[in-house]
């Protein structure tokens, strides 16, 4: 089945740096987008970057750009995040979620349809 | 920084049927991109719930519909059962080129 399990949370110091990664499993990973949404303690959902399906392309929230970066290892089937100079506002459990989207190989085209389908179970990461 | 404004809360008593708006802007929604809506219940992670608009996942029951209408969406959930509990956000995406989610909202069996 499709799955996809966070790992490289813990707490950090401010201005320090971590690294996330995200194992995905169950679908054909090359052909999908993949994301990191966040959410502080108590608090609501927040978007944190994407990666188009072969890693050429990524954007951010304004909130970590140029901190935070996102990439992915195709032949490896993961997902990473490095975050650098973290702040006490960075606290949260980081989800990794694949998009809803397809690269479609006879086509040759990404069918973007913007959203998330599958979301794995998070990893915590505290700033303090 | 969410940008699609939901009610807090909204509750109902089993059986009874409830709706969740989802308020954006000419930048989002309103720009023709589809609503998406995710479940969260307590503890777990977020859930796909409802995608482009007023479509459902296999395995979520029809007694979850969404509709879109200019800058708004909502989300109706019919026969409300105790294991609805649970925050709910709708999400869209915005011509900034990222993605927005919901203030989310807690709903509440009585």
């Amino acid at each position: 089945q499709v799955q996809l399990v966070e790992s490289g949370g813990g707490v950090v110091q401010p201005g320090r740096s971590l690294r996330l990664s995200c194992a995905a499993s169950g679908f054909t990973f090359t052909n999908h987008g993949m994301h990191w949404v966040r959410q502080a303690p108590g608090r609501g959902l927040e978007w944190v970057a994407v990666t188009s399906y072969d890693g050429t392309t990524e954007f951010y929230a304004d909130s970590v750009k140029g901190r935070f970066t996102i990439s992915r290892d195709n032949s490896k089937n993961t997902l990473s995040l490095q975050m650098n100079s973290l702040t006490t506002e960075d606290t949260a459990v980081y989800y990794c979620a694949k998009d809803g989207g397809y690269y479609d190989i006879l086509t040759g085209y990404y069918y973007f349809y913007y959203y998330m389908d599958v979301w794995g179970k998070g990893t915590t990461v505290t700033v303090s | 920084q969410s940008v699609l404004t939901q009610p807090p809360s909204v509750s109902g008593a089993p059986g009874q049927r409830v709706t969740i708006s989802c308020t954006g802007s000419s930048s989002n929604i309103g720009s023709g991109y589809e609503v998406h809506w995710y479940q969260q219940l307590p503890g777990t992670a977020p859930k796909l719930l409802i995608y482009r608009n007023t479509e459902r996942p296999s395995g979520v029951p029809d007694r979850f519909s969404g509709s879109k209408s200019g800058t708004s969406a909502s989300l109706a959930i019919t026969g409300l059962q105790a294991d609805d509990e649970a925050v709910y956000y709708c999400q869209s995406h915005d011509i900034s080129l990222t993605y927005v989610f919901g203030t989310g909202t807690t709903v509440t069996v009585l």
